[in-house]
């Protein structure tokens, strides 16, 4: 099994929807969470932190479960500029683990 | 900010050959690493190091290797090239205040 667990994807909505991004990991000592953003042929940024109560960035709401060990992502009112691949990072002990990403395509 | 600056980004390598790839940070980062990103798998760790002087083994350490001289830099290197080394590499310096890793553009290496 997979550290770090994603579903591929791809995911096709049109502007406007809102989506939404599962990411499950197996160790329950990991210590923080996050997700990244990666364009086609681009490196990884980050997109934001995952903490614990929750936290919303604009459009973008990230949550936490320990107790099922899962993060998620949703994007609200999705925008064409939103078509990227999503990557769950979780941290163990300083030992960063990725999961393999979830493909978005947004369309008009 | 230039941020993590890594070369070449390109390159094709025939099997046996040896390489370098180029990473420089100006952030003042002490944790750097490497990763290779293949086509449905996570990024996975190669080496990393804590500081000058300092490396360690990541998840696939085979057939690398690294030095870390300054905090600045960190370079890759391939010893003999094998087809199972063709990837996307990419250098990534650490912010350990905030966890976020600041990636390189990426070095695309074919090995035939």
């Amino acid at each position: 099994r997979k550290e770090v667990e994603q579903d591929p994807g791809p995911f096709n909505v049109p502007e406007g929807a809102t989506v939404a991004f599962n990411c499950t990991y197996s160790n329950s000592a990991s210590q923080s969470f996050f997700w990244y953003r990666q364009d086609c042929r681009k490196e990884p940024k980050l997109l934001m932190s995952v903490y614990s109560s929750g936290n919303e960035d604009g459009r973008f709401t990230a949550q936490l479960n320990r107790a099922s060990q899962y993060i998620s992502l949703l994007i609200r009112d999705s925008k064409l500029s939103d078509s990227a691949t999503y990557l769950c990072v979780v941290n163990v002990i300083n030992d960063m683990r990725f999961g393999a990403g979830t493909r978005l395509t947004v369309k008009p | 900010n230039a941020g993590v600056t890594q070369t070449p980004k390109f390159q094709v390598l025939k099997t046996g050959q040896s390489m370098t790839l180029q990473c420089a940070q100006d952030m003042n980062h002490e944790y750097m690493s490497w990763y290779r990103q293949d086509p449905g798998m996570g990024l996975r760790l190669i080496h990393y190091s804590v500081g000058a002087g300092i490396t360690d083994q990541g998840e696939v350490p085979n057939g690398y290797n690294v030095s870390r001289s300054t905090t600045e830099d960190f370079p890759l290197r391939l010893l003999s090239a094998a087809p199972s080394q063709t990837s996307v590499y990419f250098c990534a310096s650490t912010d350990l205040n905030t966890g976020e890793l600041f990636f390189g553009e990426g070095s695309r290496l074919t090995v035939l």
